[in-house]
């Protein structure tokens, strides 16, 4: 079956950094989105890796290794805005999206 | 980004009625819309997938008469909750992309049903 595993919460302070990995199994493979939910709100797009590595975006980087099927969001200079839920979404060889319970990311001051 | 826009974003209905949930693509085409639900502290589930000017294709387990959906246009994409009942309440998201298959997915605000 299709799954993804990644914690359920987590809480870091603000102007830290924190790592929120996710391992996922899933029918083919055609690239890993990470977005990003607050409370009550749609998901907006973080980033995309199709390939194996580091792709870097301001704050934010994401990481693949598809022969281990797992990726992690490197957030760093944590800000209360980043106080949100991180979701972590394999597409498959359907080109689905494949959608876990995502992470809850608290920030303290 | 592209922009979409879902309407209404709260919805209150009484049990037994229709409420129609509309997503549109502001700036661009989207041939496809996705509709998701989503539960408090839930994954998003994929409803259905919407195609422009043909039906759509329901995930196993929604029911196709009960969700309605109809993309009527390459902006717009409605979906129609008939005859709700309270465990119908829920937090209802549309996207759409505006590429290929591989290109993210662009997201309406999303619209929160409470069915009393």
């Amino acid at each position: 079956g299709q799954n993804i595993d990644q914690p359920t919460e987590m809480t870091a302070t603000e102007g830290a950094i924190v790592q929120i990995n996710c391992t996922y199994q899933t029918s083919g493979f055609n690239g890993l989105f990470w977005y990003q939910q607050h409370a009550g709100e749609a998901p907006t797009f973080l980033s995309y890796n199709v390939l194996d590595g580091l792709e870097e975006k301001g704050r934010f980087s994401s990481f693949l290794s598809r022969s281990k099927g797992y990726s992690y969001l490197l957030l760093k200079e944590l800000q209360m805005k980043d106080s949100a839920s991180y979701l972590c979404a394999p597409m498959d060889s359907n080109y689905q999206l494949i959608w876990g319970a995502g992470t809850k990311l608290i920030i303290k001051p | 980004g592209a922009v979409v826009s879902q309407h209404p974003s709260r919805v209150i209905c009484k049990s037994g009625t229709s409420v129609k949930i509309e997503c549109r693509s502001l700036d661009f085409q989207a041939t496809t819309m996705f509709w998701y639900r989503q539960f408090p502290k839930k994954s998003l589930m994929l409803m259905a997938t919407s195609n422009e000017g043909s039906k759509a294709t329901y995930e196993q387990g929604v029911e196709k008469d009960k969700f309605l959906i109809n993309h009527a246009s390459l902006t717009l994409s409605t979906l129609t909750v008939t005859s709700a009942h309270p465990e119908d309440s829920s937090f209802y998201i549309c996207s759409a992309r505006t590429g290929d298959v591989t290109g993210e997915l662009f997201f309406g605000e999303g619209s929160r049903l409470t069915v009393l």
